[in-house]
């Protein structure tokens, strides 16, 4: 079965500065990795997704991620924090042909210094 | 971009009445939905999964006699919870996968309702 790890439970950063959140995860081939975004009482929102290819991809809002196999790690990404960024995410990873069941992370929780 | 809607946002209830969640997806027809529940400041755990026409498939531990689940068109799946005791107050989360069709995104792109709250007094 497949687990993700996201070792930060709350990160804070100050505006402007760059954002690394991390993912490891455990899975026994190549899978689906994604990134999803929540704000407070709301539902997810899907940054960007990992299924084949190049192993950096660019998701929405100016983040991206890329999936080091050799780390097992699909680490998010952003150059330069904006205030608004300030949320909670999740790593998420699928395994191909469980019918697109994801496992979630913890969470990173995100907050953003003026 | 696909759109799953969930309905109420916010349910509150007496223990022991049952309470109904819908999802539904408004601009596509999914015919797998995915019920999670998401503890405060915890992840997301996967209860079941909702497939057209045939019987949800639970996970390990989770009640199917507590947690009906019905998904009895392409864009309707229900979640009904059952004779609600405070522990089951939490915050429910429905998505559905987008498959096919012209344009559509990749095979696993899953799209997530906006979440219902429910509180059992």
């Amino acid at each position: 079965a497949q687990s993700v790890t996201q070792p930060d439970i709350h990160i804070t950063v100050s505006e402007g500065a760059s954002l690394e959140l991390r993912c490891n995860y455990s899975y026994g081939a190549t899978p689906y990795l994604f990134w999803y975004v929540q704000s407070p009482g709301q539902g997810l929102q899907l940054l960007l997704k990992y299924f084949s290819g190049d192993t950096l991809v660019q998701g929405i809002k100016g983040f991206e991620a890329e999936f080091k196999r050799s780390q097992s790690s699909f680490n998010l990404r952003k150059p330069s924090v904006h205030w608004s960024d300030a949320a909670e995410y999740f790593c998420a990873v699928g395994a191909r042909g469980s019918g697109d069941k994801l496992t979630f992370g913890t969470g990173t929780r995100l907050a953003v210094r003026p | 971009g696909a759109v799953v809607s969930q309905h109420p946002s916010r349910v509150i209830c007496k223990s022991g009445t049952s309470v109904k969640i819908e999802c539904r997806s408004l601009d596509f027809q999914a015919t797998t939905m995915f019920w999670y529940r998401q503890f405060p400041k915890q992840s997301l755990m996967l209860m079941a999964t909702s497939n057209e026409g045939s019987k949800a498939t639970y996970e390990q531990g989770v009640e199917k006699d507590k947690f009906l689940i019905n998904h009895a068109s392409l864009t309707l799946s229900t979640l009904t919870v059952t004779s609600a005791h405070p522990e089951d107050s939490s915050f429910y989360i429905c998505s559905a996968n987008l498959k096919g069709g012209a344009g559509q995104a990749n095979t696993g792109e899953l799209f997530f309702g906006e979440g219902s709250r429910l509180t059992v007094l």
